[in-house]
């Protein structure tokens, strides 16, 4: 079974440029959610889909971002207009969801690397 | 405001010896804690987890400790092996009578055991 997949594994960009991340979760799986890991610091939560609805979206930092979830497969953030200190590891993950007990797993993708220049 | 700790940013150890790595939170509305092993250019992968109804819960080699009155739990490896050297990333979550069980990372501790 294929893992959770991202693309591209690192982008450079400039200042002021607009940058999308794509998420692929595992099969089947609907919750997704976006984490983000500035250099130094801890990984931090920016929102959670459950199929395409947003769930919580309380970790976004400022309206520059935007996550989408077409369909309630792949899920897109776009970063526009792309500041400094946007730069950092962007992760993905996604798990099957609620089956009345305590939360399942969230798999992890192997991160987008941004750097703003 | 930081609400989960790992105050040892690295730990280093024998191979075949137990490494020990702690965690504490102060939210004490979590009730779900996760450690996940991370290598270079990877994502955080899932070890082991423990509800807050449990105190202890064991995988092989790993073991969680939960102890809720003093918001801290730990992680065991035992035996270690050089295939454990990572950084390990201590979780948390609110799952009771929610559906949004984001995670609140560590910042991480970085696991080295030497052959």
């Amino acid at each position: 079974e294929a893992g959770v997949t991202q693309f591209p594994s690192h982008s450079v960009i400039e200042k002021g440029q607009t940058v999308t991340l794509r998420c692929d979760p595992i099969s089947g799986h609907d919750n997704l959610y976006w984490y983000r890991r500035v250099m130094g610091k801890e990984i931090k939560f920016l929102l959670h889909f459950v199929k395409e609805s947003k769930q919580d979206e309380s970790g976004m930092p400022n309206n520059r971002f935007l996550a989408e979830r077409t369909g309630g497969t792949y899920s897109t953030l776009k970063v526009q207009p792309a500041e400094l200190e946007d730069s950092g590891v962007y992760f993905c993950a996604s798990s099957q969801g609620f089956t009345g007990g305590w939360a399942d797993t969230q798999y992890f993708g192997p991160g987008t690397r941004l750097t703003v220049l | 405001d930081q609400q989960v700790k790992q105050n040892s940013p690295s730990l280093s150890v024998q191979e075949g010896r137990i490494s020990i790595l702690n965690c504490d939170y102060t939210n004490s509305m979590f009730d779900y804690f996760l450690w996940y092993k991370k290598y270079p250019a990877e994502g955080p992968t899932f070890l082991i987890s423990i509800s807050s109804i449990k105190d202890k819960n064991e995988d092989g080699r790993f073991t969680v400790f939960l102890n809720k009155s003093a918001k801290h739990l730990s992680l065991h490896i035992v035996p270690s092996q050089p295939g454990d050297s990572a950084v390990y990333f201590c979780a948390a979550s609110v799952n009771s009578g929610g559906s949004n069980y984001k995670l609140t990372f560590g910042k991480g501790t970085l696991l080295t055991v030497n052959p």
